[in-house]
This record gives structure tokens, sequence and C-alpha cells, in this order.
């Protein structure tokens, strides 16, 4: 069993398009975390959610909408894609508070073209 | 912000020798993790150090928490063609969860 899913792996689409992307961990962790890994490799955290409660946003546009149904799950919304929105991104959990260990999904490369 | 400055960006080795990779902070971290990337993966983790001079092993990885807390090593001992990839250092500190990444070393092995 995958511990860290996120779908989907691949996503191409238009500018100005609205897209989602789902994360799913089976860990039982309390803490996920979406991040931006751009094509030269910088993985930047966007957004921390503990047990459904964001903790943690970055300088990231308001376009980017994280949503947190339960503790296994967290979603990121993006409206008004932009050719600049183009990277992989990655969900990831770890255990608890604090900076711990974290696990992360195999990413999804959005390429807005 | 927090920066961490993690070197070298890239090395270019043969099979078999030994590997070294660092990173250093102007501030103090809590907790020192270091990560591998492979290709279309995610990065999956590899040795997380919580105390100051605290040296652990992984198989043939060796990490170290340096003793200042704003430096970290990552040692590959006999390297061979499965660890190409890119290598992260991630730093954390305070209460909140935020984990800041380093640049990453991409480690090449010629044939």
């Amino acid at each position: 069993d995958t511990a860290v899913s996120q779908t989907p792996k691949y996503l191409v689409t238009q500018m100005g398009n609205d897209k989602s992307i789902k994360c799913e961990q089976n860990l039982g962790h309390d803490t996920m975390y979406w991040y931006k890994q751009d094509s030269k490799k910088f993985l930047k955290i966007m957004f921390s959610y503990n047990n459904k409660e964001l903790i943690i946003n970055e300088t990231v546009p308001n376009r980017f909408s994280p949503k947190s149904p339960d503790k296994a799950h967290l979603n990121l919304h993006i409206n008004s894609l932009e050719l600049g929105d183009s990277a992989v991104y990655f969900c990831a959990s770890s255990p608890g508070t604090g900076p711990t260990e974290a696990f992360f999904g195999q990413g999804t490369r959005l390429t807005v073209v | 912000g927090q920066q961490l400055n993690q070197s070298p960006q890239s090395m270019f080795i043969q099979e078999g020798e030994d590997v070294s990779m660092n990173c250093t902070s102007s501030s103090i971290f809590n907790t020192w993790l270091w990560y591998k990337q492979d290709p279309g993966e995610g990065p999956v983790l590899l040795i997380a150090l919580y105390k100051a001079g605290e040296l652990t092993s992984n198989g043939r990885l060796t990490a170290q928490f340096g003793i200042t807390r704003k430096d970290s090593f990552l040692n590959i001992s006999a390297s061979i063609p499965s660890d190409v990839g890119i290598y992260f250092c991630a730093g954390g500190s305070g209460g909140d969860d935020k984990i800041i990444f380093g640049k990453g070393t991409r480690l090449h092995i010629l044939p």
C-alpha cells in the first residue's frame, strides 16, 4: 500500500483553467504538507495542515487553496492557472507537531500551456 | 528568512569512491534531515538527526548533526550506481512544522 498517494501524477492544462490535486496518507499522521519543486529542483513549502487546521501558509498566491476534509486528506485547488505554476507539486505527511521527518508522495507534474 | 547552503551543487565520481556533502546555515536548527530523490519520484528520507553532535549511520550512509547546530554532513562510502540521484538536506527549527530544504546535491557516477 502506498503511504502517501497523490493524483493525478501528470496534469497538462491550459492557462486560465482551474484544477485540483488530491492527496491521501494512510500512515495515521497528524500533519500534511504541500511542497512545490521548480525546474531547478528547489523544494519550497507552500502549506501545512495539522489535524485539518492550517498552520503554515507561505507566501503563495491566493489562487492556491488547500482543503483538508479530514486528517488523512489534503487537496490542493488552483484557480486561474498561469504558465509560472508549471512545476512538480509534492504532498507529504509527518507524525506530529514540530519539525519531524516528512514522507513524500510521488509528485504531480503540472504543465500549464 | 532561514536558508540552507548545500554543497557541492553537483558531483561526478567513479563507482567505488566515497562521497561527502554538507549543509550550512546562519540559523540554528533543531532537526537535520537527509533525503534522496530519484528521477520521477518524491524525496525519500535517508537519515534523521535530532541532537547536536549526533552521528547516525544507515548502511553505507553516515550523517552528523553539527555541534553548533548550524551544519550537517552526509557521507556515502563505496558508491554504487544506484546512489545516483539528488540528495537534499533539510532543517527544522522552532515549534512549527516547517522544514526548509537545501538546493540539493546532484550525484553522478561516471561509467
